[in-house]
């Protein structure tokens, strides 16, 4: 079975202050891992894809990674409007069903 | 140009009553996949739709059944509420199914309280 985990669950950082978060996935034929930022009571905001080990993405202060089990997305001198829960997904199958992860909570404070 | 839209925003039932969702996908895109998010965890797979057929379920009751129209919106129904059903209900639509872009986009999603 398709398996999602993000680590930490929560983490806080000071403005400046740059930190790495982690997605750790199985999955039976990769077909792209997803980022995604979710700001609260509203939807998820498309960040990134990924698709084969050594990819790599990035969008400002934002740089995501993908290795065969795992993907990172590396915050450089966050700042507050950072803040928001990250989420990765990885596609099931040809179809358009993600399996997300549970997020990371990402607090920056000035 | 217009990102997915979805109605209502917020709303409220009571338990054994049925609600309806609305989405309308960004244009151009023909495939919308639905999505149930509980406080504090990700986005769980319920339907997708492309071309107006399912393509895909998730592990969800019958209650859920949902329907694509021809102009690609889709509506999602919930039979017989739980309480267990109070969740976000997110509405995403990407280009195309199977091989190609493969990017979802999401609405803003219902807040679906029942009591």
């Amino acid at each position: 079975e398709d398996q999602v985990t993000q680590s930490p669950e929560a983490l806080r950082l000071q403005e400046g202050e740059s930190s790495s978060l982690n997605c750790s996935y199985t999955v039976s034929g990769l077909r792209g891992l997803f980022w995604y930022r979710q700001d609260p009571g509203k939807g998820p905001e498309f960040l990134f894809t990924l698709y084969s080990a050594g990819e790599e993405k990035e969008k400002e202060r934002l740089k995501a990674t993908l290795t065969k089990k795992e993907s990172f997305l590396h915050i450089t001198a966050p700042k507050p409007e950072d803040s928001a829960t990250y989420l990765c997904a990885v596609r099931q199958g040809y179809g358009q069903n993600f399996v997300f992860g549970p997020g990371t909570r990402l607090s920056v404070l000035p | 140009d217009a990102g997915v839209t979805q109605s209502p925003t917020h709303l409220i039932k009571t338990r054994g009553q049925h609600v309806t969702l609305r989405c309308s996908p960004i244009s151009g895109h023909k495939s919308v996949s639905w999505y149930q998010q509980v406080l504090g965890q990700g986005p769980q797979f319920i339907f997708q739709y492309y071309e107006k057929e399912e393509r895909g379920r998730g592990n969800f009751p019958d209650r859920f059944s949902a329907r694509q129209f021809p102009n690609y919106s889709s509506e999602l129904n919930v039979n017989a509420l739980l309480l267990g059903d109070s969740a976000l209900y997110l509405c995403a639509s990407s280009l195309v199914f199977g091989t190609g872009a493969n990017e979802q986009f999401f609405g803003p999603g219902t807040r679906l309280t029942v009591l």
